[in-house]
């Protein structure tokens, strides 16, 4: 079983939707959870970062950790055209010792329609 | 792509030639890293650095070698690139310790190995 854990989709919507997107996690220890946004053929691009439990709002972007279900959402308000792209989840266990390891989701890929 | 080259951006070898892929960078961050990402796998890390001259290895490092004597340039080379080695690969850097996981990715290089 893969440490994290994300469905690749597609998934395709009309403008003005709400997108969910979800990872699932099996390590406890990841206290450090982030969203990365990958156009085609472009690096990955950091979204939102959130530590431990809670929401975290970011204008149309709200990012959602539960961390005693082990789960973790990224929420687009009025979704635009301009938003389909990858969307990786990403996570880590801490910082210092541990230099920052990321563990990243395989990416979920958004369409938006006009 | 906050301040990350990456070089070449495309390349095409033949099986059994090495490589060296160039990542450089402006911001004078502490941490660099290389990834890979494929289909199915997402972004998995081969090789990482937490200073001049100081680097360790990923969860993928078999075939690959590192290299970094400046602060802001990082090394990847394949000793003998074989077919598994296609692949997109991505440098990332963060600032350091206390930020080691808010990592910034540069824009790739697209690695075709015949």
């Amino acid at each position: 079983q893969k440490e994290v854990e994300q469905d690749p989709g597609p998934l395709s919507v009309p403008e003005g939707a709400i997108v969910s997107l979800n990872c699932t996690y099996s390590n406890s220890a990841f206290q450090y959870f982030m969203w990365y946004r990958q156009y085609s053929r472009k690096g990955p691009e950091l979204l939102m970062y959130t530590y431990s439990s809670g929401n975290k709002e970011d204008g149309r972007f709200t990012a959602q950790v539960d961390k005693s279900s082990k789960y973790i959402s990224l929420f687009i308000r009025d979704s635009q055209p301009s938003d389909s792209a990858t969307y990786l989840c990403a996570m880590s266990a801490g910082r210092g010792s541990t230099l920052g390891r990321l563990y990243f989701g395989r990416g979920t890929q958004l369409t938006v329609w006009p | 792509d906050a301040g990350i080259t990456q070089s070449p951006r495309h390349k095409v070898t033949e099986t059994g030639t090495p490589v060296t892929l160039r990542c450089h960078q402006t911001e004078n961050h502490r941490y660099m890293y290389w990834y890979r990402q494929d289909p199915g796998h997402g972004l998995r890390l081969i090789h990482y650095s937490y200073g001049v001259k100081d680097t360790d290895k990923g969860e993928v490092s078999d075939g690959y070698s590192v290299s970094r004597s400046k602060t802001e340039d990082f090394l990847l080379t394949l000793e003998s690139a074989t077919s598994s080695q296609t692949s997109v690969y991505f440098c990332a850097i963060s600032p350091g310790p206390d930020d080691a996981d808010t990592q910034y990715f540069g824009p790739g290089t697209r690695l075709t190995v015949l």
